[in-house]
Parts: structure tokens; C-alpha cells; sequence
């Protein structure tokens, strides 16, 4: 079976760096995301990997290791704003040009003053 | 302004009552998917659609059926509502996919 891990909950203070781990065991590997969600709301797109490496986008950034199963999101200049949920979604191919897209149970950040 | 849209957003029925959840994009994308979100469980992927009357099943698809007549709806249909479909269901979409998917607000579902 399909199976994501991340941690349920971390803290992290304002102004400082935070990295998110997400680590994943499946079968046809097609790519990974990171969506926020903020309490109440719905998901919002963060970053995507699909290839080994670092994605870098102005705060934010995401890596990859497919050979390990790994990924991060790491979180620089915390702001109490980036408190919210971080999701980890891995897109499977499920063959004849079908993709699925499996989250993990979700990282919830709260940032303290 | 482009979204997805979903109707009812707020929903409370017996069991056993058919309903259906609308689901409606403006962006032409051809990915289109159903999600239902439980604490504790997460995000899970209940039916998805590549295209035009090509779909499939998710992790969760029990219980649940959809279509895809047209590239722009993808409702969502409980044929016989259990309590045990009580949840927070969100209906995506991506240019082709799944890629960046843009979700709609959500839609709490509460069957009595």
C-alpha cells in the first residue's frame, strides 16, 4: 500500500527557520506537493518536485530525494501568518496514462510570537 | 475571476437520502477530483477524472459515485448517505494532472 508520514504537529518561532519532513513509501512515484491550509479554509498550492533537488520560492522551499523517499519543506522568515497546515501529496501513476494523488495526514505549524 | 464552486456548502440529511455535491470550474481543466478531509485522517482521494468521461477510483471511493459529462462539472453523488460519510469534502482541479490544483471552499456534510 500507498503510506506518507509526517509529523502532527511542530512550533516554531517568529522570524525563525522550519523544516517540515515528509517521507513516503509507494508505488509509481510521479511526483510530490506541498499545499498550506489554514484552519477553515481549503488547501492552496506551495510547491512541486519532481525531479531530485531544490525548488525555491521566495520563502519557501521544497526538496526531494526519490532514491530515499524524502522530502522537506523548509520555511524561512516565520511569520505568524504560515501557521496554518502543511500538507504532504505524493501523485502516483496508476497506468493507462491515470494519475492519483495520495496526501499525508498533514503538518499542523504554529508560529509563536 | 478564475475558481472552482461547490454546492450546497453546508449540508445536514438523514440517512439513506440521495444528494448530490456540485462541482463547477472556469479554468478549462482537464483534472477534476473529490476529497473528503477527517481529523485525525487527512486528505483522501475519493474519485478523480484525467478528462471528459474518463473516470476512476480513489483511496476512498466506497459509497460514492460521480460523472463527467461536460469538462467544466464534476458532481458528486451519495446514492444511499451514511453517518459514517460525515465529513469536510473538497472537489479540485488542475490543468492536466494533477498538478497545481485549485480547490474549491469546501463542503460540510452531516448525515443524521
Amino acid at each position: 500500500g500507498q503510506n506518507i508520514d509526517q509529523p502532527t504537529e511542530m512550533t516554531a518561532t517568529e522570524g525563525a527557520i522550519v523544516q517540515i519532513n515528509c517521507t513516503y513509501q509507494t508505488s509509481g512515484f510521479n511526483g510530490l506537493f506541498w499545499y498550506q491550509q489554514h484552519a477553515g479554509e481549503a488547501p492552496t498550492f506551495l510547491s512541486y518536485n519532481v525531479l531530485d533537488g531544490l525548488e525555491e520560492k521566495g520563502r519557501f522551499s521544497s526538496f526531494l530525494s526519490r532514491s530515499k523517499g524524502y522530502s522537506y519543506l523548509l520555511l524561512k522568515e516565520l511569520q505568524m501568518k504560515d501557521s496554518a497546515s502543511y500538507l504532504c501529496a505524493v501523485r502516483l501513476y496508476s497506468g493507462a496514462g491515470s494519475y492519483q494523488l495520495t496526501f499525508g495526514k498533514g503538518t499542523k505549524l504554529s508560529v509563536i510570537p | 475571476e478564475a475558481q472552482v464552486t461547490q454546492n450546497p456548502r453546508y449540508l445536514i440529511t438523514v440517512t439513506g437520502k440521495k444528494l448530490t455535491v456540485t462541482c463547477s470550474q472556469n479554468m478549462n481543466h482537464e483534472y477534476m477530483s473529490w476529497y473528503r478531509q477527517d481529523p485525525g485522517l487527512g486528505l483522501r482521494q475519493i474519485y478523480y477524472s484525467m478528462n471528459v468521461e474518463v473516470t476512476d477510483k480513489g483511496d476512498v471511493p466506497e459509497g460514492y459515485k460521480v460523472s463527467r459529462k461536460e469538462k467544466r462539472n464534476f458532481p458528486l453523488i451519495l446514492e444511499s448517505p451514511s453517518p459514517n460519510q460525515t465529513s469536510l469534502y473538497f472537489c479540485a482541479s488542475s490543468v492536466a494532472g494533477p498538478y497545481e490544483q485549485y480547490f474549491g471552499p469546501g463542503t460540510r456534510l452531516t448525515v443524521t
